[in-house]
């Protein structure tokens, strides 16, 4: 079965650094998104990602993120200036119609910032 | 603000016993979706559920959704240690399916 993968599976900064987290959607998905789960807590959105540009984002999606499509495959997000609060799993998921379709999520990213 | 409870967040039953899992939500959605998450793994899905009463059911699982009541549920039937895991309840907060809202999660442990 298909599935969307993520590099790396850790990452570990120091903060004030600059992380890019990477994921590779399921070939043929057309909508993108992260979500991230710190320690403990539940899931959260932070952004979505179609055509080529952002559809939604939450609060959390600041000016220290963005995400980007740099190829036909890869999706992915960075956090330009990381701080403690950051750390937690950072999950992409895509699907490939947004109107009914389940999400499909990767196995995520543990970025731990020291 | 969208908000999702779900009750109880912690769950312990014996094998073969049956349990329901409650998911209250505070807005109008007509979409809910269940995952299950194993310790240190992703989440799979487990149901989508796009309309009043509706009702999806996978081997021991089932889920229904009252949009009116504004809760969901997921039922267990003759548990087993295999469905030990973490329960999440999602609800789409804008009915198109891109920015979902997760409940705290239900940890569910089965014991033999």
């Amino acid at each position: 079965e298909p599935e969307v993968t993520q590099t790396p599976s850790h990452q570990v900064t120091q903060m004030g650094q600059e992380v890019i987290l990477r994921c590779v959607p399921i070939s043929n998905h057309l909508y993108f998104y992260w979500y991230r789960q710190i320690l403990g807590q539940k899931v959260e959105f932070l952004v979505s990602f179609y055509n080529n540009e952002i559809s939604e984002k939450s609060e959390i999606f600041d000016d220290q993120f963005s995400v980007e499509r740099p190829d036909g495959s890869n999706f992915t997000l960075k956090i330009r200036s990381t701080k403690l609060e950051d750390s937690a799993m950072y999950f992409c998921a895509s699907n490939p119609d947004r109107s009914d379709e389940k999400l499909f999520f990767g196995s995520g990213t543990q970025l731990s910032v020291l | 603000e969208l908000k999702v409870e779900q009750n109880p967040l912690f769950l312990s039953m014996q094998e073969g016993k049956n349990y329901t899992i409650y998911c209250n939500y505070s807005t109008t959605s007509d979409r809910l979706y269940w995952y299950r998450q194993d310790p240190g793994k992703s989440l799979e899905s487990l149901f989508v559920l796009l309309s009043n009463g509706a009702v999806k059911q996978e081997g021991r699982l089932m889920a229904s959704l009252d949009t009116k009541a504004r809760l969901s549920t997921l039922h267990i039937t003759a548990a087993v240690h295999d469905l030990s895991a973490t329960y999440f309840c999602a609800v789409d907060a804008n009915n198109a399916g891109n920015m979902l809202t997760f409940g705290g999660g239900t940890r569910l442990m089965v014991k033999p």
